[in-house]
């Protein structure tokens, strides 16, 4: 399995200001998943992010307001950009290698609080 | 598409009982992958248990077993004499294919009451 790093492990912004949150995997993975949980729901996927090219989104999801970045095939970042409260969430990263049970483990996931 | 219903919300048990999470799955893939998590209010996701769809051997490990039925498109999770730790929410989740994301159900919030 593969170990993911995820940091801030919480955070409380202002609103109107970015947060950029880093993945890092102890291996080299193809994918990277990021998925937004909003308060009392389950898991959405946000977007999907190849090593080398633009991340795919999620119907509902924009590059303006998630950017993500995927600079080589251990790291990734999310930004939230121009954060308002309904940002408020806990994000968490995935990854995928192909390998059995990979894409079952997760970052520690990131709980922000915008206000 | 895929789809995962846990019609439970919440279930609200006596510690010592038995209780049944329920998970109901669609996909018209072949080979799928489903899973259970955990988590607790600390909010990170705990990874419980991994079944392709070619595996229908129920499992246990200590208090918790599964129930994969492909017949009914379920995979139920019981953990038998629950404690007041097991306190958490519970997702179900489905993936079509390794290197994919999952698609999780709505989840359970189980409280064990001492």
């Amino acid at each position: 399995s593969a170990v993911i790093s995820q940091k801030p492990s919480r955070d409380i912004c202002q609103r109107g200001t970015s947060l950029t949150i880093q993945c890092q995997v102890d291996s080299q993975v193809t994918m990277m998943f990021w998925y937004r949980q909003q308060p009392g729901q389950s898991l959405t996927l946000i977007a999907t992010a190849n090593q080398g090219s633009e991340a795919t989104y999620e119907s509902g999801f924009v590059i303006d307001k998630f950017p993500i970045s995927r600079p080589n095939l251990t790291f990734s970042t999310l930004t939230v950009s121009n954060m308002s409260p309904e940002d408020s969430s806990i994000y968490l990263c995935s990854a995928g290698t192909g390998r059995m049970n990979t894409e079952a483990f997760f970052g520690q996931g990131t709980r922000l609080t915008v206000v | 598409a895929q789809k995962v219903t846990q019609a439970q919300t919440e279930i609200s048990v006596v510690e010592k009982e038995d209780v049944t999470l329920d998970c109901v799955y669609e996909t018209r893939d072949t080979t799928y992958y489903l899973f259970w998590y955990k988590q607790p209010p600390s909010g990170e996701l705990v990874f419980l248990i991994r079944r392709n769809s070619f595996d229908e051997q129920n499992e246990i490990s200590g208090r918790y077993s599964w129930n994969f039925q492909k017949s009914t498109s379920s995979f139920n999770f019981t953990i038998t004499a629950s404690q007041v730790v097991d306190s958490a929410v519970y997702f179900c989740a489905l993936s079509g294919s390794t290197n994919t994301p999952l698609v999780f159900g709505k989840g359970t919030r189980l409280s064990v009451i001492a």
